[in-house]
Order: structure tokens, then sequence, then C-alpha cells
């Protein structure tokens, strides 16, 4: 009964890969993002999504692409990847954006190394 | 840029005390205020959120809000070790959260 997964887990590649990490969730939410957490811990808002539709697209590498196929799943690819983009990558989603609330479930994270 | 401050700790209490996380942002628009904790190389779990001046309590947890203030805080009573972990502050902007740097918290038995 995972809410928010993601895979993989644990993705080791080369500088100048090409990578996708993947996010499904099943609690019925319309909106997912995706954040990154770099060494020092600090989570930033990269993407999101509602209904399909992107709604936050922050200040990042145009090498970084979300895809969002459905709602219950939002997908992030990398190309070309560099060693500044080692981080815990994390999905999250929510039901809705409007309003006061906006409670955010998050998924286990994919920590992503480039050597 | 708004921004949501938080001391990054270690803040150490002992076991069975009242541990106070402190959290202030910039945005004076700013609508809902939320805590989440993280263990180390886990995700971030939501612990609780305030929209309302005030206080708002769930179980040893009590959030705090001052909105003139800009200051929102976390009272975890009865301190616990498995209480030990990073606090996260996050304030909602549009349809993202803010996040502070979070704070650090030992519980020390």
């Amino acid at each position: 009964d995972t809410a928010v997964s993601q895979t993989p887990k644990y993705l080791v590649t080369q500088m100048g890969n090409d990578k996708s990490i993947k996010c499904e969730q099943n609690l019925g939410h319309d909106t997912m993002y995706w954040y990154k957490q770099d060494s020092k811990k600090f989570l930033k808002i990269m993407f999101s999504y509602n209904n399909k539709e992107l709604i936050i697209n922050e200040t990042v590498p145009n090498r970084f692409s979300p895809k969002s196929p459905d709602k219950a799943h939002l997908n992030l690819h990398i190309n070309s990847l560099e060693l500044g983009d080692s981080a815990v990558y994390f999905c999250a989603s929510s039901q809705s954006s409007g309003g006061a609330g906006n409670e955010q479930f998050f998924g286990p994270g994919t920590r992503l190394t480039v050597l | 840029q708004k921004e949501v401050e938080q001391n990054s700790g270690p803040l150490s209490v002992p076991e069975g005390a009242i541990a106070s996380l402190n959290c202030t942002y910039s945005d004076r628009g700013s609508q809902s205020f939320f805590w989440y904790r993280q263990y180390s190389g886990k995700s971030p779990e939501l612990i609780m959120f305030i929209y309302s001046n005030g206080d708002k309590e769930d179980g040893r947890f009590t959030a705090q809000l001052n909105k003139a203030s800009q200051y929102v805080s976390l009272l975890i009573r009865d301190s616990q070790p498995s209480d030990s972990a990073t606090y996260l502050c996050a304030v909602k902007a549009g349809y993202a959260l803010n996040f502070g740097k979070g704070t650090s918290l030992l519980v020390t038995p």
C-alpha cells in the first residue's frame, strides 16, 4: 500500500550519461512535485505538475525534463549528467494546491551519484 | 527570494524534556506552514501543519504560529530518543513549499 513510490532507489552513473527517475502515487492526488536535496540537506523545489500540466518550473538546467503521462505518474529525465547533479531527488504529491492546504507526501527518494 | 530560516543546530535535549524548534519566514503573505521530520537517509515525513495564529496540538507535538512576527515553532513534549532527527519547516509559496535548511535535534537518554 505504498503511497508515493520512486524507482530506482539508487542510481550510480558516469558523467555525460542520460538517466530517468520514475515516480508513481496511489493517493488519488492531482499534483506532483520533484524536489532536489543537496549534500547540505537543503530541499528545493524543481518542478510541479497539476493534472498533467506543468505549473512550476524553477530555475534548473534544461538538461532536466519532467514528464507526466497521467496525474498518478511524474518522471524526471536528466541529460548529460554532471557531477553537480549528485543529490537525492524526492517526488511528492498533494491533493490540489490551491488555497491554504497543501499537505505534500514524499516518496522514498532516489540517490543519484554521478562519477 | 522568499526565505525560510531555521537554526541548524544541533539542538540537544535530555529525554523527557521539551524540545523547542523555531522558524522565521520572509513572505508576509504566507498562509500555510508545515513541519516535517526527516530521519537520516529517509524522506521527509509530515508531522503537522498550521494555518491560523495560535497553537495547534497533536499528541506530544504543538505548532505555534505568529503571523505578525512571521514566526512558527514546533514544541515536542516528553522528548524521546526516537525523536532525534532533522526537523524541516516549510512555508507554502504558491503551489510549492519553501523549506528551511532544517534543525537537527538530538535527544539524549
